[in-house]
């Protein structure tokens, strides 16, 4: 069964609301969790690494305003895009790791900005 | 700036055939690296990891790793039209295998 889970795995909005995804690991405890986007026909780009318990820490020319994190649990992490625009329809994707090549992508979630 | 390469393809192989795909990075210091396949418009799944030099087999899978050359490779032996996908290779340039940086993919298409 899966691993992880995400929430809403497809969304819809206007332009200027603000979106929150969540990421759930369903089988272990996991202090860590990675957050990632793809465009269309591109590779996955890592936004941020997320940190239970403390603030997450984003990726050179993330906007951490923008895409805010929070990780308050073990089995939850959540990325709100904020004022979204057009230009941040994507597939967004977290990844949980665990023991050495216990590793886990969740099924992803496309956010179409209207 | 760390990197991971990969020719984007199309990589075209007839059914039955062994498909190879190559990665290069940057950084000497990775010490792991995986290859993921991704199906349109899903998130990527795990196919091989390798941290050694030399080949790693599971079943029709085959990655090479050459630490000294800065490569690594994944064989698709016996390739078949399910295969057909977008294969990711990744680095890990924490030592470990948390952060992981991604090439851009190659698509493969295996045609009957």
């Amino acid at each position: 069964g899966a691993v992880v889970s995400q929430h809403p795995s497809r969304v819809i909005c206007k332009s200027g609301t603000s979106v929150k995804i969540e990421c759930r690991s369903l089988d272990f405890q996991a202090t860590t969790m990675f957050w990632y986007r793809q465009f269309p026909k591109q590779s996955l780009m890592l936004m941020a690494t997320s940190n239970e318990g403390s603030k997450a820490t984003y990726e050179q020319g993330v906007e951490k305003d923008k895409f805010l994190i929070n990780h308050a649990s073990l089995t939850l992490s959540t990325l709100t895009v904020t004022s979204a625009h057009p230009e941040d329809s994507s597939f967004y994707i977290c990844r949980i790791a665990g023991a050495r090549d216990t590793q886990y992508f969740g099924p992803g979630t496309r956010l179409t900005v209207l | 700036q760390k990197e991971v390469e990969q020719n984007s393809g199309p990589l075209s192989v007839p059914e039955g055939a062994i498909a190879s795909l190559n990665c290069t990075y940057s950084d000497r210091v990775s010490q792991s690296f995986f290859w993921y396949r991704q199906y349109s418009g899903k998130s990527p799944e795990l196919i091989m990891s390798i941290y050694s030099n030399g080949d790693k087999e599971d079943g029709r899978f085959t990655a090479q790793l050459n630490k000294a050359s800065q490569y690594v490779s994944l064989l698709i032996r016996d390739s078949q039209p399910s295969d057909s996908a977008t294969y990711l290779c990744a680095a890990s340039f924490s030592g470990g295998y948390n952060k992981l940086i991604f090439g851009a993919g190659t698509r493969l298409a295996v045609h009957p």
